[in-house]
């Protein structure tokens, strides 16, 4: 079956520390995304690419990093620059332009810095 | 700034009707999205909508008015699965996909 896997499911981190969310589609879709979600609001855009090797910031990628060595993986970091990292993270891709594409969603991610 | 307003929760009834409104403000506009969200899952595509009218789908509809910067979702014969979060999105001039809050639907036996 094709489709997005996010691992793990539940991250508790320390403070200070920096974790690493995995995302890996089988869709051969070119571009890929990553989300936080806050309760009470939208989406809201980290990081997004479009192409191997190539990574473009969204709305709040302070304290966030990113690497697109392979088509399939798209690995976010939060590092111990991220001011309040508890939140649902969720990757998604599309097979071309978001514009007109529907985005397919990985399971998602739950971190929570203790 | 661009705005995307929905209510932030609603209440029906199994087996009847209800609309979810969607009015947005964007600088500029290349189609709108509705998408499903169930507590703790990820969000699953419903509809896409760039010309203005309604757009039919099994029991849920789309309808799209671009000049008045408004959408709402149909949600017919409504079951108890259909309780989830309902999010609107838009795509603005630049391509960037705007999401609202989401809409949180409560189904009643």
């Amino acid at each position: 079956d094709g489709g997005i896997t996010q691992s793990p499911k539940y991250l508790f981190r320390k403070e200070g520390q920096n974790v690493t969310l995995s995302c890996e589609q089988n869709l051969n879709h070119d571009a890929m995304y990553w989300y936080r979600q806050d309760p009470g609001q939208g989406l809201r855009l980290i990081y997004y690419s479009q192409i191997v090797n190539d990574f473009q910031k969204g709305d709040i990628a302070e304290g966030y990093s990113v690497s697109r060595e392979k088509k399939e993986s798209f690995p976010l970091t939060v590092t111990s620059a991220q001011k309040n990292p508890t939140a649902f993270y969720l990757c998604a891709s599309t097979p071309g332009e978001v514009s007109y594409n529907e985005q397919f969603f990985g399971p998602g991610t739950r971190l929570t810095v203790l | 700034g661009q705005n995307i307003d929905q209510p932030t929760e609603m209440t029906a009834t199994e087996g009847a009707i209800v609309q979810i409104n969607c009015t947005y403000q964007t600088s500029g506009f290349n189609g709108l999205f509705w998408y499903q969200q169930h507590a703790g899952e990820a969000p699953t595509f419903l509809s896409y909508n760039v010309l203005d009218g309604l757009e039919e789908k099994g029991r849920f509809s789309s309808f799209l008015s671009r000049s008045k910067g408004y959408s709402y979702l149909l949600l017919k014969e409504l079951q108890m699965k259909d309780s989830a979060s309902y999010l609107c999105a838009v795509t603005d001039s630049n391509y960037q996909l705007i999401w609202g809050a989401g809409t949180k639907l409560i189904i009643k036996p």
